[in-house]
């Protein structure tokens, strides 16, 4: 079975600072993981996704993640946060891309 | 490449009444569609998973007689509320996995439906 848990639902930063959104999940075999901003009554858009190639997966707007197998992680950054990363995000487990697994998603602050 | 739009964006309905949603690939053919439902502040729930000229595939609890879904093309995929209630008032959105890609969905802008 497959699932995703997202260790934050809030996180606030500083315009400038780092971003950190923790995302951990569980798969009986090798996933896909992605990861998905939505800015509020809008659609999902893709930041990311790993797909068994490079573990450290580089996304659109200087995100970034790494796939960490042995943690089962899957965690997102970003050096310096942008008032416009305020949003809403999402990482998505699936294996064969027939399902995919939401989890319940961080909201993002970001404090001028 | 890889764009799905919907439509429309936002509807509001009467209680009662039916209400057809599009969603579309518009560069390129979707061997499959997906209908999430999403309520606020909360993640997406999957409702059904629909292959182009077959039956939907629908997720536990989800009453397929209410929300009918056609995909008679693979470009086109229809999800019509039957006799919507306001319970039924929520952001839908819809996906679509190009054939081959096994592992990545294109998700549309979604549609906001209130029911009145």
């Amino acid at each position: 079975a497959q699932s995703v848990t997202q260790l934050d639902s809030h996180v606030s930063v500083s315009e400038g600072t780092p971003v950190l959104l923790r995302c951990n999940y569980s798969s009986s075999y090798s996933p896909s993981l992605f990861w998905y901003v939505q800015h509020p009554n809008k659609g999902l858009q893709l930041l990311l996704k790993y797909t068994s190639a490079a573990t450290l997966v580089k996304g659109i707007n200087g995100f970034e993640a790494e796939f960490k197998k042995s943690e089962t992680s899957f965690h997102l950054t970003k050096p310096s946060a942008h008032m416009s990363d305020a949003a809403e995000y999402f990482c998505v487990v699936s294996v064969g891309g027939n399902q995919f697994y939401f989890g319940t998603g961080t909201s993002l602050t970001v404090i001028p | 490449g890889a764009v799905v739009s919907q439509h429309p964006s936002r509807v509001i309905c009467k209680s009662g009444t039916s209400v057809k949603i599009e969603c579309r690939s518009l560069d390129f053919q979707a061997t499959t569609m997906f209908w999430y439902r999403q309520f606020p502040k909360q993640s997406l729930m999957l409702m059904a998973t629909s292959n182009e000229g077959s039956k939907a595939t629908y997720e536990q609890g989800v009453e397929k007689d209410k929300f009918l879904i056609n995909h008679a093309s693979l470009t086109l995929s229809t999800l019509t509320v039957t006799s919507a209630h306001p319970e039924d008032s929520s952001f839908y959105i819809c996906s679509a996995r190009q054939g081959g890609e096994a592992y990545e969905q294109y998700f549309g802008p979604g549609t906001r439906l209130t029911v009145t």
